[in-house]
């Protein structure tokens, strides 16, 4: 059975603190890491990642993936209040099936 | 383009009913994944449909049950209702059933099973 794990499970920070958040997995036949911000109700998409090593960037907001370690990290600098959300880390099966971990909630104080 | 659309976005169900859950994908998405997120907890996948088909679903039992429409739009049955179906609702959509596309989720629907 896949599995996924995400740590801290929650973390409150201050704006302007860098954070990284941690996802690690247990997949059969991996395809890609997705990662997903969720303010209230849909999780909006923010990065896939399918090769280790080649950081994905947006803004504040970056990913790498690392297969050799079945890991991947979310790192966010100079983090502001919108960033508070609980943060998502799936993984994508050969069989097109997305399992999510149980969420890091970051609380970002002004 | 419209993104994917959940109905109803609430609904107040008493124990022992049925609830009827629906999603539209994003046009030509041909996947549509339900996920139940109870309270304070992560996305349990439920059901995924492709091509009209039930591919795949999680460790739900039988009275969870669903279908995909030819215009690839979803329904999500719950029967019986228990107190503990009370949960967020999600529904995804993705382009390609075998390559490497993003889901994207609609708003859901939260349901209250009193």
């Amino acid at each position: 059975e896949d599995k996924v794990v995400q740590s801290p499970l929650s973390l409150v920070v201050h704006e302007g603190d860098t954070v990284t958040l941690n996802c690690s997995y247990e997949v059969t036949n991996f395809r890609s890491l997705l990662w997903y911000k969720q303010e209230k109700k849909a999780p909006t998409f923010l990065f896939m990642l399918t090769s280790s090593g080649i950081e994905k960037k947006s803004g504040r907001l970056s990913s790498i993936l690392d297969k050799k370690e079945l890991s991947s990290i979310l790192n966010i600098t100079a983090t502001q209040t919108g960033d508070s959300a609980i943060y998502l880390c799936a993984v994508n099966n050969a069989g097109n099936m997305l399992t999510f971990g149980g969420g890091t909630r970051l609380m970002v104080k002004p | 383009e419209a993104g994917v659309t959940q109905s109803p976005t609430h609904l107040i169900k008493t124990r022992g009913q049925q609830a009827t859950l629906r999603c539209s994908p994003i046009s030509g998405h041909t996947s549509v994944y339900w996920y139940q997120q109870a309270l304070g907890l992560g996305l349990q996948f439920l059901l995924w449909y492709d091509e009209g088909e039930e591919r795949n679903r999680g460790n739900f039992p039988p009275r969870f049950s669903g279908r995909q429409f030819p215009n690839y739009s979803s329904e999500l049955n719950v029967n019986a209702l228990e107190l503990e179906d009370s949960a967020l609702y999600l529904c995804a959509s993705s382009l390609f059933r075998w390559g490497n596309t993003e889901a994207f989720f609609g708003q859901g629907t939260r349901l209250t099973v009193v």
